[in-house]
């Protein structure tokens, strides 16, 4: 069955530091996946997309992820993180395009040290 | 703008009650979900519909009902509410595309007392 899983629940790094957050699915087929991110007290906003092509996505606010089959990988990075980053972060996965329907794994959340 | 509104915000109910948690969207989507969030679970998905008139059941929908009756509106209702359904709900919109990207609503805190 599809599945995400993102290994680290919590993830701390100083402002201006660079992050990665990482992501594993297990998916039969080709994966379109998804990282989007929970601010305090707001839904879910999508940071990127990947559909397959050019491995390395860019998102939102300087964020890129880069797709690797071999590792079946999906992780994030960003080259500085702002104290505005703080955020629960997820990784997900499209299980079917006609439903749409995605699953998400279990969060990371990211805090930035001052 | 084009939004995804729920209603309401916060909600405390007893044990056996029902409760109705409501979600409208401004987007035009065909698609609409609704998920609950917990710690270690990240979301899971409860139901979803393509359209007004439609629902489907999504990965765990026991003890939730839902109705879409119009293409603006998708509903989540708990006939008998029990306490492990305490959590954060979420309803979230998309197109009718392949692999759509899903726009959320601000989410419902629903405690079952």
């Amino acid at each position: 069955a599809q599945s995400v899983t993102q290994p680290d629940a919590r993830v701390t790094v100083s402002e201006g530091a660079s992050l990665q957050l990482r992501c594993k699915y297990s998916y039969f087929g080709t994966p379109y996946l998804f990282w989007y991110v929970q601010y305090p007290r707001q839904g879910l906003q999508l940071l990127l997309k990947y559909y397959p092509g050019d491995p390395v996505v860019q998102g939102v606010n300087g964020f890129e992820a880069e797709f690797s089959k071999s590792n079946s990988s999906f992780h994030l990075r960003k080259a500085s993180v702002h104290w505005s980053d703080w955020a629960v972060y997820f990784c997900a996965v499209s299980m079917n395009a006609n439903t749409n329907k995605v699953v998400f794994g279990t969060g990371t959340r990211l805090q930035v040290l001052p | 703008e084009a939004a995804v509104t729920q209603s309401p915000r916060n909600k405390v109910a007893v044990t056996g009650g029902k409760v109705t948690l409501s979600c409208n969207q401004t987007n035009n989507h065909n698609n609409m979900y609704w998920y609950r969030q917990d710690t270690g679970h990240g979301l899971r998905l409860i139901h979803y519909s393509y359209g007004a008139g439609s629902t489907e059941k999504g990965d765990i929908p026991d003890g939730y009902k839902a109705s879409r009756p119009s293409q603006e509106n998708f509903s989540l209702i708990l006939e008998l509410a029990t306490p492990s359904q305490t959590s954060v709900y979420f309803c979230a919109s998309g197109e009718r595309k392949n692999y759509a990207e899903q726009f959320f609503g601000p989410g419902t805190r629903l405690t079952v007392l």
